[in-house]
């Protein structure tokens, strides 16, 4: 079983659509948890950022974390075709060495 | 001003060269890493350098030797090019010394095409 997976899609959805993302992790000591959005043939750029458990939310974009089920989600409200792009979640443990794992990311198109 | 910059954004080279990637950033950031983009899409860590120091360095070929000039600079020299090694290679910074729950930046990326 993968540290994390996330499934590749591709998700296709109308203007204005809610759009949920999700991630399943097996690793009991990630507790940082982050969403990356990436363009076509550009890098990675922090959405959303969240320590343990819990929910966040920043204008459209809400990301929900439950530890118990090992499962992370972000919404996208009200999305718009500037969305389009591939989101990648990606966590991390407690110490400061320990790597950032990469889901492969879910490929995001928004229909006008 | 860009913040990760990486140079070149194109590399297509042959199998046995030896090519360097090279990856700037101006945020004064203490912290630099250098990812690797698969043909699935899959990002993985290769190394991290803090203030030049090497601390992270994952299970890479010996073929690939990272340099860091300074705190700003980390290249990427790779030796003996395989097919495998054709993918987006990313240079990443975040701020400080906490690791990787900081917030990484990453560079656009250099797509590299081994023949």
């Amino acid at each position: 079983q993968k540290e994390v997976e996330q499934d590749p899609g591709p998700l296709s959805v109308p203007e204005g659509a809610i759009v949920s993302l999700n991630c399943t992790y097996s690793n009991s000591a990630f507790q940082y948890f982050m969403w990356y959005r990436q363009y076509s043939r550009k890098g990675p750029e922090l959405l959303m950022y969240t320590y343990s458990s819990g929910n966040k939310e920043d204008g459209r974009f809400t990301a929900q974390v439950d530890k118990s089920s090992k499962y992370i989600s972000l919404f996208i409200r009200d999305s718009q075709p500037s969305d389009s792009a591939t989101y990648l979640c990606a966590m991390t443990g407690q110490g400061g060495s320990e790597k950032l794992v990469f889901g492969k990311g879910t490929k995001l198109t928004v229909n006008p | 001003d860009t913040a990760v910059s990486q140079t070149p954004k194109y590399l297509v080279t042959q199998m046995g060269n030896d090519k360097s990637i090279k990856c700037e950033q101006n945020l004064g950031h203490d912290t630099m890493y250098w990812y690797k983009q698969d043909s699935k899409k899959f990002l993985k860590i290769m190394f991290s350098y803090n203030n030049k120091e090497l601390i992270i360095n994952e299970t890479v070929p010996n073929r690939f030797s990272p340099k860091s000039p300074d705190k700003a600079h980390l290249n990427l020299h790779i030796n003996s090019l395989e097919l495998g090694d054709s993918a987006v290679y990313f240079c990443a910074s975040s701020p400080g010394t906490s690791g990787y729950q900081e917030t990484q930046y990453f560079g656009p990326g250099t797509r590299l095409l081994v023949l």
